[in-house]
């Protein structure tokens, strides 16, 4: 698609269940990022993809976090037994790969606000 | 690992300049990024800089100096538009693979 998107842009879950959250990256993108981002803070790296693997999971805060990407394509990053500190906006990004275009920024999709209640 | 410090917050005056300072600590330094934010809203890419020197922009530049691990964003002309985040992110080698660390980002504030 022509940028990055996300969904949903919105969810409110009570704390306890599970969340899905998805990301639709650029066409022709290879790379795909996750980032946490609490109110008034910076970008906190969650996972990388390359293509399918994620070489980089160092940043998942617990093993309730997990995520994929199939089909070189659309991710979902899925939070298991929400607790009310993973409140936050769940940023994604895609971008060429640094090999093929070494400059290429990132482009951010607008996020998904989550609210455990 | 990666480190990167800048100013939590600024305030600058519509019409003057100001400069965001970056500095960092990385291995394997492939990259530096200046993104902009606006507030409840996503990134977005304002520039790239991998050599030394200063990358020019329109209103926006960037300075890069890898052996002092710093790095400025130079904002001219300033418009109360500019209010927003402004977010330093490096790249360089973690674990075997590139990855890009950001900043807690500086919140500039312009007023009239």
């Amino acid at each position: 698609g022509a940028g990055v998107s996300q969904s949903p842009s919105n969810k409110v879950t009570e704390k306890g269940k599970d969340v899905e959250l998805r990301c639709d990256p650029i066409s022709g993108h290879t790379a795909l990022y996750w980032y946490r981002q609490s109110l008034g803070q910076g970008l906190e790296f969650l996972i990388y993809f390359q293509g399918n693997s994620a070489p980089d999971k160092s940043g998942l805060p617990s093993d309730r976090f997990s995520a994929e990407r199939t089909g070189g394509s659309v991710s979902t990053l899925t939070i298991q037994r929400t607790q009310q500190e993973d409140s936050a906006v769940y940023l994604c990004a895609s971008s060429f790969s640094p090999q093929q275009v070494p400059s290429g920024g990132y482009t951010f999709g607008s996020g998904t606000r989550l609210t455990v209640v | 690992g990666q480190n990167i410090d800048q100013p939590t917050e600024m305030t600058a005056t519509e019409g003057a300049i100001v400069q965001i300072n970056c500095t960092y600590q990385t291995s394997g330094f492939n990259g530096l990024f200046w993104y902009q934010q606006h507030a409840g809203e996503a990134p977005t890419f304002l520039s790239y800089n991998v050599l030394d020197g200063l990358e020019e922009k329109g209103r926006f530049s960037s300075f890069l100096s890898r052996s002092k691990g710093y790095s400025y964003l130079l904002l001219k002309e300033l418009q109360m538009k500019d209010s927003a985040s402004y977010l330093c992110a490096v790249r360089g080698y973690s674990g075997g693979y590139q990855k890009v660390t950001f900043g807690t980002g500086t919140k500039l504030q312009v007023i009239p």
